[in-house]
């Protein structure tokens, strides 16, 4: 497809099983976000992918969570030892960033559909 | 730091009426983006639009305008002739511009906007 994918599209866990979350980015995108949503709040940012860069997780909650990136591709967020306090829709996000396309679209973040995380 | 206020959580508005959306932004950037995006009951955000701090030209798209104002770090979001399909939760966000182009966002809290018929 031609937008952001991410699965499963909803995940039921129990307290201290690990879960892994998928997203695929729109092709082309080299930079890839991952943010949450707790119930009835904004979204927080969690951590970024742009192209062989070092990774900014300066947003992860915990040592328990992780994510990793195959290039410029598919990305998996990790979550350890899941807790009641992490459930929450998780939501990806993609953007371009390159001399194409000029200045109207780079920056713009693309997000998926998200998975919402149930730990019960 | 980077935050977004939105102060008006919910707002309920009759078909057909204007509303506006509220979004005072701080940061110590001087060059920065604004974004609005819808949530819809589908759950996935909608891009509307992205501001550049360098550009405070009022924008209009359809029904939707945006009046971006420095002097008061706001950037307001109106809807005119409210329609029911307008009903989603809308967020403002901020982002900085860091040199590999790539920037986490911060979002406010969201305003749900009810569009009764």
């Amino acid at each position: 497809g031609a937008g952001v994918s991410q699965s499963p599209s909803n995940k039921v866990t129990e307290k201290g099983k690990d879960v892994e979350l998928r997203c695929d980015p729109i092709s082309g995108h080299t930079a890839l976000y991952w943010y949450r949503q707790r119930l009835g709040q904004g979204l927080e940012f969690l951590i970024y992918f742009q192209g062989n860069s070092a990774p900014d997780k300066s947003g992860l909650p915990s040592d328990r969570f992780s994510a990793e990136r195959t290039g410029e591709s598919v990305s998996t967020l990790t979550i350890q030892r899941t807790q009641q306090e992490d459930s929450a829709v998780y939501l990806c996000a993609s953007s371009f960033w390159g001399l194409a396309g000029g200045d109207v679209a780079k920056n713009i973040q693309y997000f998926g559909a998200g998975t919402r995380l149930s730990v019960l | 730091a980077q935050k977004v206020t939105q102060a008006q959580t919910e707002i309920s508005v009759v078909e057909k009426e204007d509303v506006t959306l509220d979004c005072v932004y701080e940061t110590r950037d001087t060059t920065y983006y604004l974004f609005w995006y819808k949530q819809p009951p589908s759950g996935e955000l909608v891009f509307l639009i992205r501001r550049n701090s360098f550009d405070e030209q009022n924008e209009i798209s359809g029904r939707y305008s945006w009046n971006f104002q420095k002097s008061t770090s706001s950037f307001n979001f109106t809807i005119t002739a409210s329609q029911v399909v307008d009903s989603a939760v809308y967020f403002c966000a901020l982002s900085g511009l860091d040199q590999t182009g790539a920037n986490n966002l911060f979002f406010g809290t969201g305003t749900r906007l009810t569009v009764i018929p």
